[in-house]
């Protein structure tokens, strides 16, 4: 699986868009972006995935760029429950890869009043 | 529906003992997984099941082992525990290992002493 790099922390204000980036610059072509988010003691929670389009659900929207090397997930209204850790996913998605995930350190994103 | 269900939620054990950790799927789901996080390694993965056989493993000793049950049900036993063995140990179900998102439990927390 692709590496993923992502800073380390990021604030942001309520209500206002969390930008997180990542970039996973020797992604394959059959390899998917995957998020998810740990709350402090909690399983880390599916967020949204993609291959090459833009997606998008209620949770949030993921950016993926045209030549794939980066992505970018967006909260659209971040509330103080968004703090947690976001972790970016490399992935190849399939049965005979079985579902493997490789986290890194994540993002620790704190909303703040 | 109900989620991923993961007993006990809190262990003691002492070093040298082994322990056996319990998960059960969300209803349907066929593909269960399991991690350790610790605060120095993050979130690294141990074992996926499907249909009763180990698809994948990460790399850990031979100590840790798992095992999957016809109604994918499964538990992972630990032997001989070490001081280093105090984690979260947290388990995901998915409908099968072809990939999309993961539902994870809340863990059971190990603390060896």
């Amino acid at each position: 699986d692709a590496k993923t790099t992502q800073p380390p922390s990021m604030d942001c204000a309520e209500g206002r868009a969390a930008n997180l980036p990542c970039n996973h610059s020797t992604i394959s072509g059959n390899e998917y972006v995957y998020w998810y988010r740990q709350i402090h003691s909690q399983g880390p929670q599916y967020i949204i995935h993609g291959l090459k389009n833009n997606e998008t659900n209620e949770m949030a929207s993921l950016i993926i760029t045209e030549d794939r090397k980066s992505s970018t997930l967006i909260l659209p209204h971040a509330t103080l429950r968004d703090t947690a850790v976001y972790y970016c996913i490399v992935r190849v998605a399939g049965w005979e890869y079985g579902n493997k995930l490789v986290f890194g350190a994540g993002t620790i994103l704190r909303v703040k009043s | 529906k109900a989620g991923v269900t993961q007993t006990p939620r809190y262990l003691i054990k002492t070093r040298g003992q082994q322990v056996t950790l319990s998960c059960s799927p969300i209803s349907g789901h066929r593909s269960v997984s399991w991690y350790q996080q610790t605060p120095g390694q993050g979130l690294q993965f141990l074992f996926e099941y499907f249909s009763e056989t180990q698809r994948n493993k990460g790399n850990f000793p031979g100590r840790f082992s798992g095992r999957q049950f016809s109604n994918s049900r499964s538990e992972m036993n630990v032997s001989t525990l070490e001081l280093g063995d105090s984690a979260l140990y947290l388990c995901a179900s998915s409908l099968g290992p072809a990939g999309g998102g993961y539902t994870f439990g809340s863990g059971t927390r190990l603390t060896v002493v």
